[in-house]
């Protein structure tokens, strides 16, 4: 069974560009989640989608959005991108109900 | 408000010898409960989960956790450790409701092992 595959492995942007983060869950997983790793600030949740509508929000500002689609991918966008921006990106799935969740190896986004 | 407090940042341990890794948490409820490991630049691993029943839960790669509630701690234990356990290790607490919507991490405890 494939597990959670995130792309790009590396993204390097500029300040004020826009970063596209891409995530498939494992196949029947239903709900994805992005969390942000930086450093000297730990893993902090970011996003819930569940059946394609966005169910939950961390404490990050609007310029990160993303969406899920019908296949139950995801996308995180990240706009006006800040220095601080600059983070592993990790993608999680999970099957309906109390699983647990199966991350992917990331996405590390570097801004200068 | 919920938050999880890993009490060490790096522990060093000899290949052999006895690990535990200390993980407190803060939640109104009975939690679900955590622990993941992650390899330099590598996403994370599920090592074990508690959602219910018996306190004492075993996991992968040898490692289990007990679940305390008077102490609010989910301590991870392994009898005798590996080099390849080196790793950093995430005890993490989920939020009930309707199934848990997010986990909430602690800063994570840095493992070195000498050989």
């Amino acid at each position: 069974e494939a597990g959670v595959t995130q792309s790009p492995t590396h993204l390097i942007k500029t300040r004020g560009q826009q970063a596209t983060l891409r995530c498939s869950p494992i196949s029947g997983h239903t709900s994805v989640y992005w969390y942000q790793q930086a450093l000297g600030l730990g893993l902090q949740f970011l996003l819930w989608y569940d059946e394609g509508e966005e169910r939950n929000r961390g404490n990050f500002p609007p310029r990160f959005s993303g969406r899920q689609f019908p296949n139950y991918s995801s996308e995180l966008n990240v706009n006006a991108l800040e220095l601080e921006d600059s983070a592993l990106y990790l993608c999680a799935s999970r099957y309906r109900g109390d699983g647990e969740q199966f991350f992917g190896p990331g996405t590390r986004l570097t801004v200068l | 408000a919920q938050s999880v407090t890993q009490p060490d940042i790096h522990i060093t341990v000899s290949e052999g010898a006895s690990l535990e890794l200390r993980c407190n948490y803060s939640y109104g409820a009975t939690p679900y409960l955590f622990w993941y490991v992650q390899s330099p630049g590598q996403g994370l691993q599920l090592l074990l989960k508690y959602f219910s029943g018996d306190t004492l839960v075993q996991g992968i790669k040898g490692f289990e956790a007990e679940f305390k509630r008077s102490q609010s701690s989910f301590n991870l234990r392994k009898p005798s450790v590996h080099w390849s356990d080196a790793a950093e290790y995430f005890c993490a607490v989920g939020a009930i409701s309707g199934g848990y919507n997010k986990l909430i991490f602690g800063a994570g405890t840095r493992l070195a092992v000498h050989p």
